[in-house]
């Protein structure tokens, strides 16, 4: 069951640089999260799309751009990455239901900017 | 004040030991809520729901206190793999992010 796959698992860029972290899930979930975790900081959410077709910022979207490629893909780029954004990334989905669902997350991307 | 809190501890307990870990949360509307386990440099995985009657997973249980607004984790007979990092987390219904606490640390020690 492979679940959220995100690559990918780690990526050094330079100041400047642009990249698109990669995630997607075959769980055939409706909603997909990203998130940034840094030290002393906890998970903070970067966009999300809550169905395909529609995306939303989140805590912290700036420095950030995301598409939903399709049901099961949901990438983040970064336009010109910049020191702050060293983090550990994680992708995350979600069924959309009557109930509440908890979020599966991928193993995380580990960038560092230099 | 944030969403939902935690203790960050860290919690250093004994083999065999109880421990319990509580988590406030701020939005009354909320509906949905969860324990997560986060190992060092892992992604967290989820380690239970929180219903409103409680519940229990073999040596973990969880319970909701809607009127104070907090969750709660217990942990019986500790074992040194529960040392974790333990993330509350709560939702306000499908669609939505869950917002999550920035975790408590726990550290069995023999």
């Amino acid at each position: 069951n492979a679940g959220v796959t995100q690559t990918p698992k780690f990526q050094v860029l330079k100041t400047g640089q642009s990249m698109t972290l990669q995630c997607a899930q075959d769980m055939n979930h409706n909603s997909m999260y990203w998130y940034r975790q840094d030290p002393g900081m906890g998970l903070r959410l970067i966009y999300y799309s809550a169905s395909e077709g529609t995306t939303d910022k989140g805590e912290v979207p700036n420095g950030y751009n995301v598409s939903r490629l399709n049901k099961r893909e949901f990438s983040l780029r970064l336009e010109s990455a910049a020191p702050s954004q060293t983090s550990v990334y994680f992708c995350a989905s979600r069924e959309r239901s009557i109930g509440n669902q908890p979020q599966h997350f991928g193993d995380g991307t580990r960038l560092s900017i230099l | 004040r944030k969403e939902v809190e935690q203790d960050p501890g860290p919690f250093n307990v004994p083999e065999g030991a109880t421990v319990a870990f509580n988590c406030t949360y701020s939005n009354s509307a909320s509906q949905s809520f969860f324990w997560y386990r986060q190992d060092c440099r892992k992604e967290p995985k989820l380690l239970m729901s929180v219903y409103s009657s409680g519940n229990e997973d073999g040596r973990f249980t969880a319970q909701l206190n809607r009127a104070s607004q907090y969750i709660s984790l217990l942990i019986r007979d500790s074992k040194l793999s529960d040392s974790a990092t333990y993330l509350c987390a709560v939702g306000r219904g499908s669609g939505y992010a869950l917002n999550f606490g920035k975790g408590t640390s726990l550290l069995v020690t023999p």
